[in-house]
């Protein structure tokens, strides 16, 4: 069981836009900036966002980040096929030690 | 642009300690930008962060791990490392080394990852 809540499964078909969510608490996304990962298969995971909104160098601008509160998403326009991967938010959260958390990922299928 | 290699064993017995060690090219370690830590992925599975050290400054760890993990640095290799003890089966999985960025959790370099398997 993650801390950072991630629906398991999101779909689209080429040229839509797709938003995976990234719920948390106050003591995560509440208080502290949330980055994305996108990992393909077979491969280490990339930043895709960090510090909620903001592209690393690279990162086409079909990709973009927001919080709100203690949640998050990654939004997704101009779906393609190379997109199909697995992404997962992080932050850190300062309750008792501090330490970072995973979401639970959430698996992207092109149709 | 920042390079990082995990090595290590490939195959650990259980209740040993599980020793990897990350070397970073193409810069320093010893930079001010960075924290150093590692995030391992079971087969099939999310990423699970075990802990982070900044040189000279802190050290973190997960809490769930804290009392089996001790993260270590070597700056005259350029090279960081991870212990890991009583491994069980649960351990079992792919390893990686990464760099976070001022510590905000954003993981901008990555190893490539080097599976640790626990088993007799």
């Amino acid at each position: 069981q993650s801390v950072l809540t991630q629906p398991p499964s999101a779909s689209g078909t080429p040229g839509q836009r797709v938003t995976i969510s990234c719920s948390g608490s106050r003591s995560n996304i509440g208080t502290n900036s949330v980055s994305w990962y996108q990992q393909l298969p077979g491969a280490a995971p990339k930043l895709l966002i960090q510090s909620d909104n903001e592209r690393p160098s690279g990162v086409p601008d079909r990709f973009s980040g927001s919080k709100s509160g203690t949640s998050a998403s990654l939004a997704i326009s101009g779906l393609q096929s190379e997109d199909e991967a697995d992404y997962y938010c992080a932050t850190w959260d300062d309750s008792l030690d501090s330490h970072v958390v995973f979401g639970g990922g959430t698996k992207l299928t092109v149709l | 642009q920042l390079q990082l290699r995990e090595s290590g064993p490939g195959l650990v017995r259980p209740s040993e300690t599980l020793s990897l060690t990350c070397t970073v090219s193409g810069g320093s370690i010893t930079n001010t930008t960075h924290y150093w830590g590692w995030i391992r992925q079971t087969p099939g599975k999310g990423l699970e962060w075990i802990g982070s050290l900044y040189i000279g400054g802190n050290t973190y760890y997960s809490p769930s791990l804290k009392s089996r993990v001790s993260l270590s640095v070597d700056t005259s290799k350029n090279q960081f490392s991870l212990r890991l003890s009583s491994v069980t089966a649960a351990d079992t999985a792919v390893f990686y080394c990464a760099g976070d960025y001022l510590g905000l959790g954003n993981h901008d370099y990555w190893g490539l990852g080097t599976l640790v398997t626990v088993s007799s």
